[in-house]
């Protein structure tokens, strides 16, 4: 089973609106992140935040975790077409296994 | 260029064969790990190796192997025995710990 769980499985919103999902996971966590990913190529790094912190930006990204609810978002602003693409979130445990989740589809419509 | 390289990119094998996946790295990155994908999921973990010698079964260890003789190389083999070896492979590296993952550009495997 995998450790986190997107939500929601897809997205479409217009160009210059704000995107954001929802990741959950399951077992304690050293840190989190999120990747984007576009059709059929490998993996790019967005951000990662560690168990000790509760948010983080990087650029028109704005990450928060909750760790009491083993739970994390992404906000995308002002969003883009190049943003179209799909996005996990991922989880490295204290035992250095990363695991990552479904994944959600953003389309973002010109 | 430092980086992570996958080969070959697209790869047919015929049912009952083994196939080896190549995985290098030249980034002095102690952890390496195996993702496969399949069309519209997400990433499942296969094996993982935090260090030269060793390594760790993921989520769907079964019909695959690996072996981590040196710190850049991960290769996988999809054995015969995974019954169901199409899919989108990945392949990963990070330093040890608490750092962002570089993944390659991924392996397309295809069984006829």
């Amino acid at each position: 089973s995998q450790q986190g769980e997107e939500d929601p499985q897809a997205l479409s919103i217009q160009e210059g609106e704000n995107a954001t999902m929802n990741c959950s996971y399951k077992t304690s966590i050293n840190n989190l992140q999120w990747y984007r990913q576009n059709s059929g190529r490998g993996l790019v790094h967005l951000i990662l935040i560690r168990s000790n912190e509760r948010e983080k930006h990087s650029g028109r990204l704005r990450v928060t975790l909750d760790t009491s609810k083993k739970s994390s978002s992404l906000l995308i602003t002002a969003s883009r077409a190049a943003d179209t693409a799909s996005y996990f979130c991922a989880t490295l445990s204290n035992d250095y296994k990363l695991s990552f989740g479904a994944g959600t589809t953003v389309t973002v419509r010109a | 260029d430092g980086g992570i390289t996958q080969s070959p990119k697209y790869l047919f094998r015929k049912e009952g064969q083994n196939v080896t996946l190549s995985c290098e790295q030249n980034l002095n990155h102690d952890a390496m790990y195996w993702y496969r994908q399949d069309p519209g999921q997400g990433l499942r973990l296969i094996y993982y190796s935090q260090i030269v010698n060793d390594f760790q079964k993921g989520d769907i260890a079964e019909g695959y192997s690996v072996s981590r003789e040196k710190k850049e190389s991960f290769p996988l083999t999809v054995t015969s025995a995974q019954k169901n070896p199409t899919a989108f492979y990945l392949c990963a590296s990070s330093t040890k710990g608490d750092t962002e993952a570089f993944f390659g550009q991924g392996t397309r495997l295809t069984v006829v």
